[in-house]
């Protein structure tokens, strides 16, 4: 079970937007804004597509974008794009025994 | 730009050590900034935080492996190694580098990945 709760999958049409959340406790999101964000396609490896929760690295598109409230981060993908299909996680800097922790990952499905 | 690389075994025998090491090229892992992690990837399942250390020598691990792994740096080669003893067929993984930042913890590079697998 990991440490940081997301929706197994997500779907939405192009153009459409849609949002990810991922849940965590008062030892990790809801205290720190060390949230990030990964995107996967298959037999690739992750990037970075969010840091700090609301920070794109420099070229990324602006469709992607961060938030948190409380013990809850998301990411909001606006303009869905077929290219924007793939595996989802969120991290987080987590004050327990672990250094950082790793949500079980969304998959998205463009229609 | 900065690259990472992955190289060893991709087989490893149940109870033995895996070992493996990742090459950065195109900058230092003696950077104060930057934590040097392994990440891995059982098939079909998510990623798991296996371990980071810093240019200091400092190292952190999951505790779920703390017992059986050990990362280490060897800056005259520029590389970072990860061994993890006593494995069995749920080490099999895609294990990935990764520069982590020290500072806010985000992963920003990352190897293309290793794939191991434990045979029995």
């Amino acid at each position: 079970q990991s440490a940081l709760t997301q929706p197994a999958s997500v779907s939405g049409s192009p153009g459409q937007s849609i949002t990810i959340s991922c849940t965590g406790t008062s030892s990790d999101v809801g205290t720190y804004d060390y949230v990030s964000w990964y995107q996967q396609h298959p037999g690739k490896a992750p990037k970075l597509m969010i840091y700090d929760v609301i920070n794109r690295p420099s070229g990324l598109s602006n469709r992607f974008s961060g938030s948190k409230s409380g013990n809850t981060a998301s990411l909001t993908i606006s303009g869905l794009q077929a290219e924007d299909e793939a595996d989802y996680y969120c991290s987080s800097y987590t004050s327990s025994s672990t250094l950082v922790v790793f949500g079980g990952g969304t998959k998205l499905t463009v229609l | 730009q900065l690259q990472l690389q992955e190289s060893g075994p991709g087989l490893v025998k149940a109870s033995e050590t895996l070992s493996l090491t990742c090459t950065v090229t195109g900058g230092s892992i003696s950077s104060n900034d930057y934590f040097w992690a392994w990440i891995r990837q059982p098939p079909g399942k998510g990623l798991e935080w296996t371990g980071s250390i810093y240019y200091s020598g400092s190292a952190y691990y999951n505790p779920s492996l703390k017992s059986r792994v050990i990362i280490s740096l060897d800056t005259s080669k520029n590389q970072f190694s990860l061994k993890l003893s006593s494995v069995t067929a749920a080490d099999t993984a895609v294990y990935y580098c990764v520069r982590q930042s020290y500072f806010y913890y985000y992963m920003d590079v990352w190897g293309k990945g290793t794939t191991v697998t434990v045979s029995s």
